[in-house]
């Protein structure tokens, strides 16, 4: 079946503006994260959806980020007044949230740049 | 936050060499160990799962083993190809989320 996907594949946005990124999970699978990769960084957990759990937010790294999922699938990232230090790839995964250590499988990724 | 660090940061290996690299990470708590292939312009690409102090995995020439009493796992291909230059990545977990190391990039000279 499907990936995950993700839109746009690539953003440029001038400092200020707010932006939306789009994950669509795999058909059936429970958990959606978000991750980011700055430059020269690693991955970098954001938020995680578990269901109808409350999401994991720890990794959000200021208020002017926030996540949500509807009907437990589709999941929209949004950043407020971006900044130049939010410019990275955002990769969103999703897993089938079963017990046990699931392997996550990732979207092709949307670059940000902010400039 | 999780302190996991993999070693080497860069690797070049001459074709049909075989090679090895470390990821090291707090022994307590642990939950799963994840290895994760990421190649240039593609998406992280899932290599293992590991939950046993032990366990050792294999897919192909890639192999992994897992020690959770002190915190390491190592990654070892055998006989690399040019498909196998790609950021690896590790990445233990505390339920579903995950930690990622900033990676091993390597690189297979032909």
């Amino acid at each position: 079946g499907a990936g995950v996907s993700q839109s746009p594949s690539n953003k440029v946005t001038e400092k200020g503006k707010d932006v939306e990124l789009r994950c669509d999970p795999i058909s059936g699978h429970t958990a959606l994260y978000w991750y980011r990769q700055s430059l020269g960084q690693g991955l970098e957990f954001l938020i995680y959806f578990q269901g109808n759990s409350a999401p994991d937010k720890s990794g959000l790294p200021s208020d002017r980020f926030s996540a949500e999922r509807t009907g437990g699938s589709v999941s929209t990232l949004t950043i407020q007044r971006t900044q130049q230090e939010d410019s990275a790839v955002y990769l969103c995964a999703s897993s089938s949230g079963l017990a046990g250590g699931n392997e996550q499988f990732f979207g092709p990724g949307t670059r940000l740049t902010v400039l | 936050i999780l302190n996991v660090e993999q070693s080497p940061q860069s690797l070049h290996v001459q074709e049909g060499d075989s090679t090895n690299f470390t990821c090291s990470f707090p022994s307590s708590n642990f939950y799963a160990l994840h290895w994760y292939r990421w190649e240039t312009a593609k998406s992280p690409e899932a290599l293992f799962v590991m939950t046993l102090n032990g366990d050792e995995k294999k897919k192909g020439r890639i192999s992994a083993t897992l020690n959770t009493k002190e915190g390491y796992s190592y990654l070892y291909i055998k006989g690399s190809q040019p498909e196998d230059s790609a950021t690896y990545l590790c990445a233990p977990s505390q339920g579903e989320k995950l930690t990622f190391g900033t990676g091993t990039r390597l690189t297979i000279i032909p």
